[in-house]
């Protein structure tokens, strides 16, 4: 099973600064992986595929970069409705597997 | 607009039976694959199950091989996981979600609880 490892745990940004996300993978999963917002109370909802590719509807200051074991989500200028767990999740292999979470806070 | 809608979920005894259902609506059911994840509280995201179009091709997480199965109506739009021999392990609210690689599109979730 490919083991998803996400840091920091807990991310603390202030309104308007950058936010640096990332995720590890147990091997490679080339650019099979994604990234998922889950806001209080809410279901997951998919930020990216393929790593790099944003879903519909979601704003440009959400961007992802990396491929093999190494992933980054990064939010440009962080929104208070930022306020998430963000998760990553590789697709190359089964099981899928989800790292961790990394908690933003505002 | 794409809508997943899960219910089946509640209270039932370790080593019950629950049969959760999601009804799909707003693309073409029998087109895409459906997964199951779930997420115990205050846990990460655990994926479950997955179903191919034609219902022919399944697969499941390790933990819960041979005790739940997923099963999918075309002709209802509607996806299924019946779940036995419940464990308190598997206490979780449970997602249906439209994809087998990575899941675009979620429910809002069932919650299951197994305790005696």
């Amino acid at each position: 099973e490919i083991v998803m490892t996400q840091s920091p745990a807990t991310l603390s940004v202030s309104p308007g600064e950058r936010a640096t996300l990332s995720c590890r993978a147990s091997q490679s999963v080339s650019s099979n992986l994604a990234w998922y917002q889950q806001q209080p109370g809410q279901a997951p909802r998919l930020l990216m595929y393929g790593a790099s590719s944003r879903a519909a509807g979601v704003p440009a200051r959400f961007s992802g970069s990396g491929s093999g074991t190494e992933f980054t989500l990064t939010i440009s200028s962080l929104q208070s409705e930022d306020l998430a767990v963000y998760y990553c999740q590789q697709y190359s292999y089964w099981p899928r597997t989800f790292g961790q979470g990394t908690k933003v806070e505002i | 607009e794409v809508q997943l809608l899960e219910s089946g979920g509640g209270l039932v005894q370790p080593g019950g039976s629950l049969r959760l259902s999601c009804a799909a609506s707003g693309f073409t059911f029998s087109s895409y694959a459906m997964s199951w994840v779930r997420q115990a509280p205050e846990k990460g995201l655990e994926w479950v199950s997955v179903i191919g179009t034609s219902g022919g091709t399944t697969y499941y997480a390790d933990s819960v091989e041979g005790r739940f199965t997923i099963s999918r109506d075309s002709s209802k739009n509607t996806l299924y996981l019946q779940m036995d021999s419940l464990r308190a392990e598997d206490t979780a609210i449970y997602y249906c979600t439209k994809g087998m690689t990575f899941f675009d599109f979620w429910g809002q979730g069932t919650l299951v609880t197994v305790s005696s």
